[in-house]
């Protein structure tokens, strides 16, 4: 299995250009997010989806967009992008089962290696 | 707002030594904690998760515990070794407003010193 993979592996914008950050995921899981992690800051969730079809807003959506028309992919779009976009976006995928009343029991993230995004 | 704080935020140890890593959260009502490992310019890889009605994971020469009551999870690493030189986060799952949330600390920076 590749895993969670991630395409670019770098990239730079300039402001108000657009791109779609590639992520996809070979081990069947129903769950995957979108982080970004700025440095001294930790990881904050931007966008996660528990299926295909269904996508739900994280701690930081605002700015992106995504889709998840297959179990495997999960794109991140940015329509506009800004100098507040300059991060590092890493793309994960889990296992998880949603219990009634009770929220998803997760198994563990799997992430990828990461794409280094740089807007001037 | 759930909030994840880890001390210390740098930790520097000679080779062999016993260490121990702490995690804490705000709020109780969690699902599962996860503890991961991010070596410089990589992605993320996951350590142990424990599952809220657990009180400890161990796998090889890491054993993580939560008490979910008092807010706090500890990851403790044995015989430690120059190849465990990584920073060190733990992360929390839970429902807000009926969305899932993964809030992660800011981290521990570990190097062991050969």
């Amino acid at each position: 299995n590749a895993g969670v993979t991630q395409t670019p592996k770098f990239r730079i914008l300039k402001i108000g250009q657009s791109m779609t950050l590639q992520c996809a995921q070979d081990m069947n899981h129903n769950y995957m997010y979108w982080y970004r992690q700025d440095p001294g800051m930790g990881l904050k969730l931007i966008y996660y989806s528990v299926g295909a079809g269904i996508t739900d807003k994280g701690e930081v959506p605002n700015g992106y967009n995504v889709s998840r028309s297959t179990t495997e992919d999960f794109p991140l779009r940015l329509e506009l992008a800004a100098p507040s976009q300059t991060s590092v976006y890493f793309c994960a995928s889990s296992y998880s089962i949603a219990t009634p009343g009770q929220g998803p029991v997760t198994d563990t993230q799997y992430f990828g290696p990461g794409t280094r995004l740089t807007v001037l | 707002k759930q909030e994840v704080t880890q001390i210390p935020a740098a930790l520097s140890v000679p080779e062999g030594e016993n260490l121990v890593l702490n995690c804490s959260f705000t709020d109780s009502a969690i699902y599962n904690l996860q503890w991961f490992r991010q070596d410089p310019g990589k992605g993320l890889t996951s350590l142990l998760l424990i599952q809220s009605s657990q009180r400890e994971q161990t796998s090889g020469r890491l054993n993580a515990s939560l008490d979910k009551s008092s807010g706090r999870s500890t990851l403790y690493i044995a015989a430690s070794q120059p190849g465990d030189s990584a920073t060190y986060l733990c992360a929390v799952n839970y429902v807000e407003a009926g969305s899932y949330q993964l809030t992660f600390g800011k981290g521990t920076k570990l190097s062991v010193i050969p």
